[in-house]
């Protein structure tokens, strides 16, 4: 079945940097979501791509499909304290009803103090 | 708004013990889903629902059970549970198929 791959799988980072993570798949995806969890919470959207080269903001996050469809990049520019916790990806092959969305196995940000 | 409801936050269960997992949301939306999230495995799908009395399998359906007798619920019955069912269980509802994904928060869920 399809599946996405993560990286980094954790990160550790001081406040102030950049962070870039990035998500890939041997197949194609039509959708492209970024979501953020922190702890003892469920996964909140942080950013949605449905077009391939489509390159999305909201706040200090950026997001963007990659050409091929098989990719999606997220960065996170100067990184303040309640940016830590786990970032998901989660691809979604196609409109169908029967293709589900898929995600990664999330990236762990760490900001050292 | 409430969104998407979950009870219990916290379970401890005896292997072989049965359990209801509820959920319900308030935001009319026709999707609901399922699914379990293991240390450093991300998220599964369980089971998940397009509509009101239809329900299909995701990739891990074994061990559990689940009914959507109307659009606000979506209970994710463990019958006999075991050991590998220790997870933290989250319920999501969205509008449609591709559509943003809202989650509950969570349910741990230990057997011993």
């Amino acid at each position: 079945g399809q599946q996405l791959n993560q990286s980094p799988q954790s990160m550790f980072i001081q406040e102030g940097e950049d962070v870039s993570m990035n998500c890939t798949s041997s197949s194609i995806f039509n959708t492209w979501l970024w979501y953020k969890q922190d702890p003892g919470e469920g996964p909140v959207l942080l950013i949605a791509l449905y077009k391939a080269g489509e390159l999305t903001s909201n706040g200090r996050l950026t997001a963007q499909f990659g050409i091929t469809r098989k990719d999606s990049f997220l960065n996170i520019s100067a990184s303040i304290p309640s940016d830590v916790g786990i970032y998901f990806c989660a691809g979604q092959g196609s409109m169908n009803r029967d293709d589900k969305i898929i995600f990664g196995k999330g990236t762990r940000l760490h900001i050292l103090p | 708004n409430a969104g998407v409801t979950q009870t219990p936050k916290f379970r401890i269960l005896k292997i072989g013990q049965s359990m209801t997992l509820q959920c319900t949301q308030d935001m009319n939306h026709n999707y609901m889903y399922w699914y379990r999230q293991d240390p450093g495995m991300g998220l599964k799908l369980i089971y998940y629902s397009v509509g009101a009395g239809i329900t299909d399998k995701g990739e891990v359906p074994n061990g559990y059970n689940v009914s959507r007798s109307t659009t606000e619920d979506f209970p994710l019955r463990l019958e006999l549970a075991a050991p590998s069912q220790t997870s933290v269980y989250f319920c999501a509802s969205s509008l449609g198929q591709g559509r943003k994904l809202f989650f509950g928060s969570g349910t741990q869920l230990s057997v011993l």
